[in-house]
């Protein structure tokens, strides 16, 4: 049970904005949003993560929706190289984190 | 940067062989887990440690063993390898930052293919 809900694909225009919805309604309080991706053949790389106020970093910004049901990670400028799957997944501090399938993000020319 | 590493990308065993994977992290964080990816089951948690010689079940540990004897490095075992445990094999390490939460940070993976 990966607590998550996330689409299977999207697709994204280089340079244009990414936005990925996730889905996760059952989130309890003391459980944080974690955002990863894996591009072909490497292990997930840490992208973001928020617990309730939106972040931003040089990667990317969270949106988390005011009750916390929902969250949106943004790739302001998507690249080519940022063609991969994309990760949804809450969990608690020191807890194993649950993946479940991702949304495989194509960047096109 | 965190970097955490694994002994081997690609290995090939034969059934009933003993495998070890070895993960080794170089920035002393406590907690060290083994996962396996396969191909639409996502990430799938085998075992985690939370300290030196500590270890707890995941979601599928059967067939699977873990040792910790040493805070950097999370070793997996397998101790008769069989054909269902062909997958890609990833260690990851986290540390937990009070009020901020806690990042975990992934090896490269071990692609194991058992024939």
């Amino acid at each position: 049970d990966a607590k998550t809900t996330q689409p299977p694909s999207m697709d994204c225009a280089e340079g244009r904005a990414a936005n990925l919805p996730c889905n996760h309604s059952t989130i309890s309080g003391n459980e944080y949003v974690y955002w990863y991706r894996q591009i072909h053949s490497q292990g997930p790389q840490y992208i973001i993560h928020g617990l309730k106020n939106n972040e931003t970093n040089e990667m990317a910004s969270l949106i988390i929706t005011e009750d916390r049901k929902s969250s949106t990670l943004i790739l302001p400028h998507a690249t080519l190289r940022d063609t991969a799957v994309y990760y949804c997944i809450v969990g608690v501090a020191g807890n194993m984190l649950t993946f479940g399938g991702g949304t495989r993000l194509m960047v096109k020319p | 940067d965190v970097k955490v590493t694994q002994s081997s990308r690609y290995l090939v065993k034969r059934t009933g062989e003993k495998v070890f994977l070895e993960c080794v992290q170089d920035m002393d964080h406590e907690n060290m887990f083994w996962y396996r990816q396969d191909p639409g089951l996502g990430l799938r948690l085998i075992y985690f440690s939370y300290d030196v010689k500590m270890k707890e079940k995941g979601d599928i540990p059967e067939g699977y063993s873990v040792s910790r004897e040493k805070k950097e490095r999370f070793s997996l075992i397998l101790e008769s390898a069989s054909t269902n445990q062909t997958s890609m094999y990833l260690c990851a390490s986290s540390l937990w930052i009070p009020g901020q939460g806690y990042e975990q940070y992934f090896g490269p993976g071990t692609r194991l293919t058992v024939t």
